[in-house]
């Protein structure tokens, strides 16, 4: 079946550095991705749809200057958070349609800030 | 707008009793996918089931089995006989056809089965 890869898996940071994610789509290409955040006992909540070869689009609160996102080819979307404090500690999870209104989801990154 | 919601924030069950998983969803639209994602403590989603709003057919698959039901916007989901195995965050979720391709979660619901 059609699979998104994630890494990394776990991430711990400084405040004040940037840290990227990467969700890749391995066996089919995913034209628009879905990025989502979780926080401990909460629901995702998604933060971005990344479009390949354009800008990405954002949910009303989340700030595109601190979570950039890029979507360089039909395969691969990167997150990167930057300049991360602790309340950016999260669950952070990306998805894909591979077709046929299914989404398949990447395994996740839990990221810390210390 | 659209809405899911799951009213069971945590449901402990004895491992082989049957529990029946909550969600409801609120939209205009006609046509629509709604799903059942499984979230175990690893943090990955696993993949449940996939229904579109044309298809109220009711589908089971071994121990699960799903209740979808138009009349009053509710897709249930049931696990007969179960496992500890099974103790995990349930997501329902909604996706519109034909809009922006975005899925819509419900808050979860948290399941414990008690050996």
């Amino acid at each position: 079946g059609a699979v998104v890869s994630q890494h990394p898996s776990r991430v711990i940071c400084k405040s004040g550095t940037s840290v990227k994610i990467e969700c890749r789509s391995l066996d089919f290409q995913a034209t628009t991705m879905f990025w989502y955040r979780q926080f401990p006992k909460q629901s995702l909540m998604l933060m971005a749809t990344s479009n390949e070869g354009s800008k990405a689009t954002y949910e009303q609160g989340v700030e595109k200057d601190k979570f950039l996102i890029n979507h360089a080819s039909l395969t691969l979307s990167t997150l990167t958070v930057t300049s991360a404090h602790p309340e950016d500690s999260s669950f952070y999870i990306c998805s894909a349609n591979p077709g046929g209104g299914g989404y398949t989801f990447g395994s996740g990154t839990r990221l810390t800030v210390v | 707008a659209q809405k899911v919601t799951q009213a069971q924030t945590e449901i402990s069950v004895v491992e082989k009793e049957d529990v029946t998983l909550d969600c409801v969803y609120e939209t205009r639209d006609t046509t629509y996918y709604l799903f059942w994602y499984k979230q175990p403590p690893s943090g990955e989603l696993v993949f449940l089931i996939r229904r579109n709003s044309f298809d109220e057919q009711n589908e089971i698959s071994g121990r699960y089995s799903w209740n979808f039901q138009k009349s009053t916007s509710s897709f249930n989901f049931t696990i007969t006989a179960s496992q500890v195995v099974d103790s995990a965050v349930y997501f329902c979720a909604l996706r519109l056809m034909n809009r922006d391709d975005k899925i819509i979660f419900g808050k979860g619901t948290r399941l414990h089965i008690l050996p």
